[in-house]
């Protein structure tokens, strides 16, 4: 089982949708990356959490420590947004020099 | 500049040949870090960096060596190419290493094709 876990794997959707995409990680961490790849480009940085909530537009990210579980979700989506999204945990261990990242949801909002 | 910058963006190699990926960053962050992407396994870390004049080894380092000269730049050496390296090379970098990395910053991607 991988420490982290995304899913769905892939998410087809209609321009306009709200969207739902969940990380669940096995492990104590520091905080949790929510990262973007447009197909054949580069990888931003959406967020960082180690509690709470973020919001920057239409994204808004959450995070639960206790239920280790962490959502994104994409208001009023458009087909701009298709890309993969990719969580990522810096877990809690003496010397942790790794990042440790899920695999990522591939989202597509068709217009 | 702004931000990292990498090159080359693209590049195709004969095995056995020597390369340097560069990745330069201007935001004075200490730590920086090497990934290859590849289809099906995700971000894997090779090399990291936590401080100018420190390198450690990631996940994936066999082939290739790092440097960290200065704060701005961390180059990626591939002394004798093959083609397993074939590859997407992403540079990366944040202000603190460890537990307090702060947001994470992406280079373009390099694509290295090893014939």
């Amino acid at each position: 089982k991988n420490e982290v876990e995304q899913s769905p794997q892939n998410l087809t959707a209609q321009e306009g949708e709200f969207i739902t995409i969940n990380c669940s990680y096995s492990v104590g961490i520091s905080a949790l990356h929510w990262l973007q790849q447009h197909p054949g480009g580069g990888i931003v940085s959406l967020f960082m959490l180690s509690s709470g909530k973020k919001k920057h537009g239409r994204l808004i990210a959450t995070i639960n420590i206790q239920e280790k579980h962490s959502s994104l979700h994409i208001t009023a989506s458009h087909p701009r947004d298709s890309a993969v999204y990719i969580c990522a945990v810096w877990p809690i261990i003496q010397g942790a020099q790794k990042l440790v990242f899920g695999q990522g949801t591939r989202l597509t909002i068709n217009p | 500049i702004a931000g990292i910058t990498q090159a080359p963006t693209s590049q195709i190699l004969a095995a056995g040949r020597r390369m340097t990926l560069r990745c330069t960053q201007d935001m004075r962050h200490n730590a920086m870090y090497w990934y290859r992407q590849d289809l099906g396994l995700g971000l894997r870390l090779i090399h990291y960096s936590n401080t100018a004049g420190t390198t450690g080894k990631g996940e994936v380092p066999d082939g290739y060596s790092v440097s960290r000269a200065n704060t701005d730049d961390f180059p990626l050496t591939l002394a004798s190419a093959v083609p397993s390296q074939t590859s997407v090379y992403f540079c990366a970098s944040s202000v603190l290493a460890g537990f307090s990395t702060g947001e994470l910053f992406f280079g373009e991607g390099s694509r290295l094709t090893v014939l």
